[in-house]
């Protein structure tokens, strides 16, 4: 099983700055998503990436894969109070294997 | 589309009780179904999965069992809880390897 890091674990900034969380591993993942779970509801999928050096933009969420495929960033540009959440990376393909990193706690102060 | 039910939403049970949760997916025909617990600070960990009717596949050693009576129908029951069960338990599905969709989820609390 890959052991995903994640950082930081908390963070806590006022609108309108801007944010980078981190997902890490010492394995190389054939994929990654990041998920934002709100609390007392499921995670909801953001985004999956699979080439090494890929970068997706979500809005203001920009998803970049690294070029080893051993770790992920996730940058939101002017963070808003409705970017507050558990930001979860997820590596791998199948049931087999994969796992869930413990997750960044963002909080957007109006 | 397809979409994703868990019920109860919320579940207060005391220790020694039997448990069952339910999951249904709607809108997709032979999903992989999974069934995850998310406690404080030790992120989201995956219980069983299962790949089609009566296929299940347990992660963790526990007291707790999963069946797949029907296509899109998976169960988390237990016969005894304990007060360690307590957590949000959340059903996901997915069609592909790589993304997971998931439900409400239910919070669970052994007294």
């Amino acid at each position: 099983t890959q052991l995903l890091e994640q950082s930081p674990q908390f963070l806590s900034i006022q609108e309108g700055e801007n944010l980078t969380v981190y997902c890490n591993s010492s394995s190389v993942f054939s994929s990654l998503q990041w998920y934002r779970q709100e609390p007392g509801e499921g995670p909801v999928l953001l985004v999956t990436v699979v080439t090494g050096g890929e970068v997706k933009k979500l809005k203001r969420l920009t998803f970049q894969f690294g070029d080893a495929r051993k770790d992920s960033s996730l940058h939101i540009t002017a963070a808003q109070p409705g970017d507050t959440g558990l930001y979860l990376c997820r590596a791998g393909g199948g049931a087999d294997g994969l796992t869930f990193g413990k997750g960044t706690h963002l909080i957007i102060q109006p | 589309s397809q979409t994703i039910h868990q019920w109860p939403a919320t579940l207060v049970q005391p220790v020694g009780s039997p448990l069952s949760l339910e999951c249904t997916v709607e809108g997709t025909s032979n999903p992989n179904l999974y069934w995850y617990r998310q406690a404080a600070g030790r992120g989201l960990q995956l219980l069983f999965y299962s790949v089609g009717i009566g296929q299940i596949s347990s992660e963790v050693p526990q007291n707790l069992s999963a069946s797949r009576p029907q296509d899109r129908q998976f169960i988390l029951s237990s016969k005894k809880l304990l007060l360690s069960d307590s957590g949000f338990y959340l059903c996901a599905w997915s069609f592909t390897d790589y993304e997971q969709y998931f439900g409400p989820g239910t919070r669970l609390t052994v007294t």
